[in-house]
């Protein structure tokens, strides 16, 4: 299972984190971590993910803000996304790729969090 | 890389929904299917093209030819009514359609 947390408030170009608790499971078992987001009527927009080699990947659109850090000691992986606007206010989601290849999806998410951009 | 979906599909009770997506070579790229219902975490219906995940229904099937993926329910419930995505990765990166609203009336 995957549990989001974090802030529900960000001020406008303050620095959102967020974290997602990994349970039954482990980082190290070989699958992509992701970040998901959905803004206010608008579809799923993939942020980025990292493997647990460290290794990542980003939306091009959001890689200059965007890092995504995993601690398998912890048992986590985390979210920074600097400068940030209105336009980032969405409800985030971390997910599981359900395998390493080229052609799976996203099989486990978490319930998403509410984060809101505003002074 | 785009992908291309119309913003709302509706079909009847019982009868089949068909949700395409479009997409320079998709075909070949295999895509993937997620269900979401607003508040709730998006649902993996269909990865590699075809396949469906342990627990989906079997009413729930796709297909890829050319440039065009579709998603087909076939005997659709009310049940089934969310928002649906298409999903490819590109050079590693994941990229989702726009979404399509099934609407079950």
């Amino acid at each position: 299972q995957l549990k989001e947390s974090g802030p529900g408030l960000v001020e406008p170009s303050g620095t959102l984190s967020l974290t997602c608790a990994v349970s039954g499971g482990s980082i190290a078992s070989g699958n992509w971590w992701n970040w998901v987001r959905q803004a206010p009527g608008k579809g799923l927009e993939w942020i980025g993910g990292v493997y647990h080699t460290g290794h990542t990947r980003y939306n091009p659109s959001l890689e200059s803000r965007a890092t995504i850090s995993e601690d398998q000691s912890s048992g986590y992986f985390s979210l920074e996304l600097t400068s940030v606007t209105a336009a980032d206010t969405a409800i985030y989601f971390c997910a599981r790729k359900m395998a390493s290849g080229l052609y799976y999806g996203l099989d486990i998410w978490g319930q998403g969090t509410t984060v809101t951009v505003s002074s | 890389y785009e992908l291309t979906q119309p913003p709302s599909v509706s079909v009847s009770p019982g009868q089949t929904a068909y949700i395409a997506c479009s997409g320079n070579m998709l075909g070949h790229r295999y895509p993937c299917w997620y269900q979401h219902n607003p508040g709730q975490s998006p649902v993996l219906v269909i990865y590699e093209g075809d396949k469906r995940p342990s627990g989906i229904p079997g009413r729930f099937s796709a297909s890829t030819s050319g440039n065009t993926a579709t998603l087909t329910i076939s005997g659709t419930q009310p049940v089934d009514e969310a928002d649906y995505y298409c999903q490819v990765w590109d050079n590693d990166n994941m990229v989702f359609g726009g979404g399509t609203q099934l609407t079950v009336l």
